[in-house]
């Protein structure tokens, strides 16, 4: 139980572009929904927390216009980087949880911004 | 801000040896979780502890929580080349039960 689906996994674009990634709950219904980074060899960073169907919490230092996340339903959220920039290559983490449980990660998306 | 302190940062060891690895805090948490990371994968929950003094088992993973609430453990025993990986301490900061922060990780490494 508590599956965690994050697509795609990994993408490659040029600097500019905007990048979506999804990620969703299969196996229950997610009443929050958190987006991490990592960079290499470095720890998991929070940067934004999502409830379904409000606005997302982004913690200091994160850039709301930048990292664009909907919570549409409760087993689907999305993370858009917009306009890429090398900077913004990295390892984007979704997580999951349901009421008070621990939560529950996906996979990960790398990003390479060329 | 609020940090947690794992110790030790990477551990090579000998296949079949029992692994030792902390996590503290200057600070009192209430739960202290035990994840896992593969490379290129996402964090997988090993274990999670809500009370002061628990001691948890998940076949041969072991974790505590410290009496002081301000420190944990984790202990592989017999360990096998699959344990490699990531181990990462994590836990809601004081007066923030919405989210939690991670520790910077134990890197184990098993030797050939």
């Amino acid at each position: 139980g508590a599956v965690v689906s994050q697509h795609p996994s990994w993408v490659i674009c040029k600097s500019g572009t905007s990048v979506k990634i999804e990620c969703r709950s299969l196996d229950f219904q997610a009443t929050t929904m958190f987006w991490y980074r990592q960079f290499p060899k470095q720890s998991l960073m929070l940067m934004a927390t999502s409830n379904e169907g409000s606005k997302a919490t982004y913690e200091q230092g994160v850039e709301k216009d930048k990292f664009l996340i909907n919570h549409a339903s409760l087993t689907l959220s999305t993370l858009t980087v917009t306009s890429a920039h090398p900077e913004d290559s990295s390892f984007y983490i979704c997580s999951a949880s349901y009421g008070n449980q621990p939560q529950h990660f996906g996979d990960g998306t790398r990003l390479s911004i060329l | 801000g609020q940090q947690l302190n794992q110790s030790p940062q990477s551990m090579f060891i000998q296949e079949g040896e029992d692994v030792s690895m902390n996590c503290t805090s200057s600070s009192i948490f209430n739960t202290w979780l035990w994840y896992k990371q593969d490379p290129g994968e996402g964090p997988v929950l090993l274990i999670a502890l809500y009370k002061a003094g628990e001691l948890t088992s998940n076949g041969r993973l072991t974790a505590q929580f410290g009496i002081t609430r301000k420190d944990s453990f984790l202990n592989i025993s017999a360990s096998i080349p699959s344990d490699v990986g990531i181990y990462f301490c994590a836990g809601p900061p004081p007066g923030r039960d919405d989210k939690i922060i991670f520790g910077k990780g134990t890197r184990l490494h098993i030797l050939p």
